[in-house]
């Protein structure tokens, strides 16, 4: 499996601000991928995060609002810009084409948004 | 475009019991399936995966897979009030994609 660090773990913002959360791996992935999960909801892709390219973003995400990067093999961000209260979330990173098994998916502990 | 059905819930149990958690999906080049664990306020935490028809145990947990059916459950034996979370069934397509359709959950309350 991979060990997963989110930075920040929380953060309550002011609406018109952005936040970048920050997303580390201990060893080096294939995948790397950003969802988003409200209260009481399922997960919900974002995008997934290329090395070397631009992200992949699903429908109804787009990289005006939530820019990501992916400059090496264990490391993404992601920036929800702009936000407003229906941002407010929990963001969790999850990673996939580590060790044995490269189809798995593993999460980090996710980052909690209140937008106000 | 690929589904993955599970029953919301609540699914209540009692302590000692054994809980049946099903998914059903409808890609039928679905390959690889997960389930989850969720801790209210918590990120998923795999469980188990199976890739082929059968069973898979793994302590108390056993994972079923149907594949004629479109059918995956979790059955989790000698439940414990620790157990009591939301469970995710995760469906992978063939060809390595590696990004797997989630469902929208199942929440197990395990009660003494």
């Amino acid at each position: 499996s991979a060990v997963i660090s989110q930075k920040p773990s929380r953060d309550i913002c002011q609406r018109g601000t952005s936040l970048t959360i920050q997303c580390q791996v201990d060893s080096q992935v294939t995948m790397m991928f950003w969802y988003r999960q409200q209260p009481g909801q399922s997960l919900t892709l974002i995008a997934t995060a290329n090395q070397g390219s631009e992200a992949t973003y699903e429908s109804g995400f787009v990289i005006d609002k939530f820019p990501i990067s992916r400059p090496n093999l264990t490391f993404s961000t992601l920036t929800v810009s702009n936000m407003s209260p229906e941002d407010s979330s929990i963001y969790l990173c999850s990673v996939s084409g580590a060790g044995k098994h490269q189809e798995t998916q593993y999460f980090g502990p996710g980052t909690r948004l209140l937008v106000l | 475009q690929k589904e993955v059905e599970q029953n919301s819930g609540p699914l209540s149990v009692p302590e000692g019991a054994i809980a049946s958690l099903n998914c059903t999906y409808s890609d039928r080049g679905s390959q690889s399936f997960f389930w989850y664990r969720q801790y209210s306020g918590k990120s998923p935490e795999l469980i188990m995966f199976i890739y082929s028809n059968g069973d898979k145990e793994d302590g108390r947990f056993t994972a079923q897979l149907n594949k004629a059916s479109q059918y995956v459950s979790l059955l989790i034996r000698d439940s414990q009030p620790s157990d009591s979370a939301t469970y995710l069934c995760a469906v992978n397509e063939s060809g390595g994609s590696y990004i797997p359709t989630f469902g929208r959950g199942t929440s197990l309350i395990v009660h003494p």
